[in-house]
């Protein structure tokens, strides 16, 4: 079985200041890694993920991620954050040999303050 | 962009209806979810379908939920006898093949309120 956790539930910041979304799993299997976006009144889309290969991933509108085996952790960063970015973040494990089922966390709620 | 649609985006029902959720999944897409979200819970899983069966179900999808995709458009969640706790967000997906390299792509959610 898996699990997620994030830390922080909410996470208020100002336009332009960086921002880090803390994400730790825990798995008996190697897993890939997500990071899903919720904007208000949306579903949720994917951000970036982790399959293999270079463990920094990175997604077109300026967030990263990485991938820390040891810590088990895949935290989300962007170095200046924008009005437009706020929403609802998931980080999401699922086992690399049966690819269906996403475990989610908790959700870390954004809010980008002008 | 194709986008998953779901419908009603709100419902309202009483105890004990039964209630059907619908999804149009993107029309090239072969894997179907349900997902849901109680209100201050994490999103989990339900259950997914693939080839006009289920392929892998959680423990939440007991004997009062069922899917089934009648036509070749939708896919649909049927609760047959609703209870107070499963007010939830539900969120359909679909995704066109098995490997994650295809995205799993959400609708926006049906919000299920069970009175």
């Amino acid at each position: 079985a898996q699990s997620v956790t994030q830390l922080d539930s909410q996470v208020p910041v100002f336009e332009e200041a960086p921002v880090e979304l803390r994400c730790n799993y825990s798995s008996s299997v190697s897993v890939y890694l997500f990071w899903y976006v919720q904007y208000p009144n949306q579903g949720l889309q994917l951000l970036l993920k982790y399959l293999s290969g270079s463990t920094l991933v990175e997604s077109i509108n300026g967030f990263e991620a990485e991938f820390n085996k040891s810590q088990t952790s895949f935290h989300l960063r962007k170095p200046s954050v924008h009005i437009s970015d706020t929403a609802e973040y998931f980080c999401a494990v699922s086992p690399k040999a049966a690819g269906n089922k996403l475990t989610f966390g908790g959700g870390t709620r954004v809010l980008v303050k002008p | 962009e194709p986008e998953v649609t779901q419908t009603p985006s709100h419902q309202v029902t009483q105890m004990g209806q039964e209630v059907i959720l619908r999804c149009v999944p993107i029309s090239n897409h072969l894997y179907f979810y349900w997902y849901r979200q109680i209100l201050g819970q994490k999103v989990e899983f339900l259950v997914s379908f693939y080839n006009n069966e289920i392929s892998e179900k959680s423990e939440i999808f007991d004997d009062q939920f069922s899917v089934e995709r009648p036509d070749g458009s939708n896919f649909t969640l049927k609760i047959r006898s609703t209870k107070l706790e499963d007010s939830a967000m539900y969120f359909c997906a679909s995704r066109g093949d098995r490997g994650f390299n295809s995205p799993l792509h959400f609708g926006n959610g049906t919000r299920l309120t069970v009175t």
